[in-house]
């Protein structure tokens, strides 16, 4: 158990619809990184929060978005979700921005019908 | 080309041997590397964790960085069937600005020991 959470495990749902996934950073972590898996394109980094602050952005699509809240829990919007957007997303944390170790969280497995 | 090449495997070996898992690179910035082990619809866990280059080695595992010819290895020792899993390498460069704390992942390697 790596110490990070996140919720839910399984989501399926229509396109065109809109989903949040939710992730809880390890105790003290700072930093929360969120990435995408797909078959094709494997691990992908979208975007990285570091104490509420956006500090780095990949290839995230404009009907995606992030934030990371007070309490340094994180949440990805997906919206006007197409077929294409299937995948495992995945939730990450470490302790400082950079060079520093990620640990990741279960998953969430997002099916779009 | 992809910034980490990773050969995909799959790999079997007979339990008890030795395996090698590589990937290259092609970006000089990277400085931290790292060895994630991903078993089947699970969540990617921290195997190894070095800066810059070297040789770290922790119980089974051996991880080796050539920055030079910017190739990174880790070994097992003694393989073991639950050593079956997705072996995926991962690097970050310092460098700030747009890029900061982000990973970027070899496609991963599938790795199967049998008894």
């Amino acid at each position: 158990d790596s110490g990070v959470t996140q919720t839910p495990k399984h989501l399926i749902t229509a396109t065109g619809q809109r989903v949040t996934l939710r992730c809880s950073p390890r105790s003290g972590d700072l930093s929360v990184y969120w990435y995408q898996q797909s078959l094709d394109q494997g691990l992908q980094f979208l975007i990285q929060y570091y104490n509420g602050e956006e500090r780095a952005k990949g290839n995230i699509l404009e009907r995606f978005s992030a934030q990371q809240f007070p309490d340094l829990h994180s949440e990805l919007n997906l919206s006007s979700l197409e077929l294409g957007d299937s995948a495992l997303y995945f939730c990450a944390s470490s302790a400082s921005p950079t060079g520093s170790a990620q640990y990741f969280g279960p998953g969430t497995r997002l099916l779009v019908l | 080309q992809k910034e980490v090449e990773q050969d995909p495997g799959p790999l079997s070996v007979p339990e008890g041997a030795i395996v090698s898992l590589n990937c290259t690179y092609s970006n000089s910035a990277f400085q931290y590397f790292m060895w994630y082990r991903q078993y089947s619809r699970k969540g990617p866990e921290l195997l190894m964790y070095t800066y810059s280059s070297g040789n770290k080695e922790d119980g089974r595992f051996t991880a080796q960085v050539d920055k030079s010819s910017k190739y990174i290895s880790l070994f097992i020792r003694d393989s073991q069937p639950s050593d079956s899993a997705t072996y995926l390498c991962a690097m970050a460069d310092n460098a700030g600005g747009t890029s900061y704390g982000k990973l970027t992942f070899g496609q991963g390697t599938i790795l199967t020991v049998h008894p």
